[in-house]
């Protein structure tokens, strides 16, 4: 059974500062990995996607792979409070992707 | 453009009655997915379809069936609804298999008492 694993928070930040969000797989197949918010009652939406190790920036935010260490995270710089939501980690194999639980974010004004 | 749209957003089963979720997308994309979400859970995959005429289990089918006649319609079929099947309902569609741009419907809110 392939398994994501995300800390499922809240994790508590303050505005301006960095969150940073870790995740696990269990599957050392997997060939890209997926960075989604869903804020409560919403549908989730795509903000990065890494395939290589090493880092990803796309504005403030930055996505970092290690592919020895089964191991993904993203990095928000300039927490705002519109970031407080549900970031989910989604890993590639063959198969469509799996989902992580999700990590809760809030920050604090 | 429309992208991905669910009928219905909100439902109410009794227990043994059946329903089908509606999924429509207008972006020619050959693959499309369901998936379920549970409070505080993640999405798990339900079904998904290669394209028309093509599809495959994913990690919880049990209790549910889909079919897919054309490339924009990809519709679960719920048999005998049961409390376990209270859930959020989202599918998605992408345009290849790599997962990159999963585009995902509003979901459907569904609870079987």
């Amino acid at each position: 059974q392939k398994e994501v694993e995300q800390n499922s928070g809240p994790l508590s930040v303050p505005e301006g500062a960095i969150a940073s969000l870790n995740c696990t797989y269990s599957d050392r197949g997997s060939q890209s990995f997926f960075w989604y918010r869903q804020y409560s009652g919403k549908s989730p939406e795509l903000i990065m996607f890494i395939y290589s190790n090493g880092d990803k920036e796309d504005g403030r935010f930055t996505a970092q792979l290690n592919k020895a260490s089964q191991y993904v995270s993203l990095l928000i710089r300039d927490s705002q409070p519109s970031d407080s939501a549900t970031y989910l980690c989604a890993v590639r194999g063959n198969t469509p992707l799996v989902f992580g639980k999700g990590t809760r974010l809030s920050v604090i004004a | 453009n429309a992208g991905v749209t669910q009928t219905p957003k909100f439902r109410i089963l009794k227990i043994g009655q059946s329903m089908t979720l509606q999924c429509t997308q207008d972006m020619n994309h050959n693959y499309m997915y369901w998936y379920r979400q549970d409070p505080g859970m993640g999405l798990k995959l339900i079904y998904y379809s290669v394209g028309a005429g093509i599809t495959d289990k994913g990690e919880v089918p049990n209790g549910y069936n889909v079919s897919r006649s054309t490339t924009e319609d990809f519709p679960l079929r719920l048999e005998l609804a049961a409390p376990s099947q209270t859930s959020v309902y989202f599918c998605a569609s992408s345009s290849d298999n790599r997962g990159y741009g999963y585009t995902f419907g509003s979901g459907t809110r569904l609870t079987v008492v």
